[in-house]
């Protein structure tokens, strides 16, 4: 299985912005990265997803370099309620099927 | 329009005893998943399926079987029920459409189970 490593914790300031980075080393050649974010006793929830270069939509963009052994999530101006889990998903095509592994997960905890 | 939805939202099994646990979904999608979340750590796949009879095994499937008889539903089925089980468990859906296994899925609200 591919292996994603994310930091365990961010810490921030509403306003400012944020960048969390998944290192992928084993991730395969038709693979796409997607981020999701939790919260709480909910499922996950879908941010975005990127093959190379870069991505942006309405609220992060997803910046990916030419080796593609890693990605990094950028939030722009958080606020109180971005506080969540953050994960880093890369499809995994190795052993003979299609097998998912998200990453450790970020915490991001953002205060006033 | 309801997404993904699971049930039951809790339950607490016997060790030994046996449960299935319902998704549900109506965006006519193809693909879907059980996952399972252990307190404070990520999730990790169980099963998948691609379509209406067919399934795959995930990262974690020993001790649990599913079957797809139609492209709505998707059960999980835990058999003898372990400790080692407790855990949230979600489901995911995605369409499917594109020929790769990992698009954006949409998840459901989880089931949160405990076996003692």
């Amino acid at each position: 299985l591919a292996k994603t490593t994310q930091p365990i914790s961010m810490d921030s300031y509403e306003g400012q912005e944020v960048n969390i980075t998944c290192s992928h080393n084993n991730i395969a050649t038709n693979d796409y990265i997607t981020w999701y974010q939790q919260f709480p006793s909910q499922g996950p929830r879908f941010i975005i997803q990127g093959y190379k270069t870069k991505v942006t939509n309405e609220v992060a963009s997803l910046f990916i370099p030419a080796d593609r052994k890693s990605s990094t999530l950028s939030l722009p101006r958080v606020s109180l309620s971005d506080t969540a889990v953050y994960y880093c998903l890369v499809g995994d095509i190795t052993g003979g099927g299609n097998k998912l592994t998200f990453g450790t997960g970020t915490q991001l905890k953002v205060e006033l | 329009n309801a997404g993904v939805t699971q049930t039951p939202k809790f339950r607490i099994l016997k060790i030994g005893q046996s449960m299935t646990l319902q998704c549900t979904q109506d965006m006519n999608h193809n693909y879907m998943y059980w996952y399972r979340q252990d307190p404070g750590m990520g999730l990790k796949l169980i099963y998948y399926s691609v379509g209406a009879g067919i399934t795959d095994k995930g990262e974690v499937p020993n001790g649990y079987n599913v079957s797809r008889s139609t492209t709505e539903d998707f059960p999980l089925r835990l058999e003898l029920a372990a400790p080692s089980q407790t855990s949230v468990y979600f489901c995911a859906s995605s369409p499917g459409t594109s020929g790769r296994v990992q698009e954006t899925q949409y998840f459901g609200p989880g089931t949160r189970l405990l076996v003692l």
